[in-house]
């Protein structure tokens, strides 16, 4: 069965410097990978999305995931943290093969941006 | 509006009563999910509806809980005999067949006493 763990709950880092949130999969298939941002008091966003094309994916605001088949992983990144980041992300996983199947959320992952 | 609408936006019940959740997706998407999130916590998948297929039941966390979805259209939540370990927001999204973005409502907020 498809699920995903987020390696951290919380992580915090200094305006500027850049941001790793991590998520490890695992999937029967091959499988697509989501990132979803949840600022406060606001509704959730995609921020990009694997599936099976390029498995370096760029997403809004300057971030970017890399899907690496051997590490199961899809860790999201960007380069230099701003104030403005600071939110709960979100790794996703669809279940089931086709285009079709439920999304399985992660836990959270909760950044904290420092001035 | 062209995006997802829940209501109520908030629920104030009573232990033991009866709720219902609705939600009106964005038109035209034939993917509809419900997913429960308490307080500090991740989103918990409850139920799945992909067009005209049987609902993905597998995440309700118990017969208290139902869902339907008429005419492919508006979806109701309905959890019975509430218990205060169901307070939390109760996002629904919808979506276009296939990998497309997931549209999330603001939420139905719900609180037993």
């Amino acid at each position: 069965a498809q699920s995903v763990t987020q390696l951290d709950s919380h992580v915090s880092v200094s305006e500027g410097t850049p941001v790793l949130l991590r998520c490890n999969y695992s999937s029967s298939y091959s499988p697509s990978l989501f990132w979803y941002v949840q600022h406060p008091n606001k509704g959730l966003q995609l921020l990009l999305k694997y599936t099976s094309a390029a498995t370096l994916v760029k997403g809004i605001n300057g971030f970017e995931a890399e899907f690496k088949k051997s590490e199961t992983s899809f860790h999201l990144t960007k380069p230099s943290a701003h104030m403005s980041d600071a939110a709960e992300y979100f790794c996703v996983v669809r279940h089931g093969s086709g285009n079709t199947g439920k999304l399985i959320f992660g836990q959270g992952t909760t950044l904290q941006v420092k001035p | 509006g062209a995006g997802v609408s829940q209501s109520p936006s908030n629920k104030v019940t009573e232990k033991g009563k009866d709720v219902e959740l609705r939600c009106d997706p964005i038109s035209g998407h034939t993917a509809l999910y419900w997913y429960r999130q308490s307080l500090g916590q991740g989103l918990e998948f409850l139920i799945y509806f992909q067009g005209n297929s049987a609902p993905d039941k597998s995440g309700l966390p118990s017969d208290r809980f139902s869902a339907e979805r008429t005419g492919g259209s508006v979806s109701t939540l309905t959890i019975q005999r509430t218990q205060q370990e169901d307070s939390a927001v109760y996002l629904c999204a919808s979506k276009r067949r296939g990998d497309g973005e997931l549209f999330f409502g603001e939420g139905s907020r719900l609180t037993v006493l």
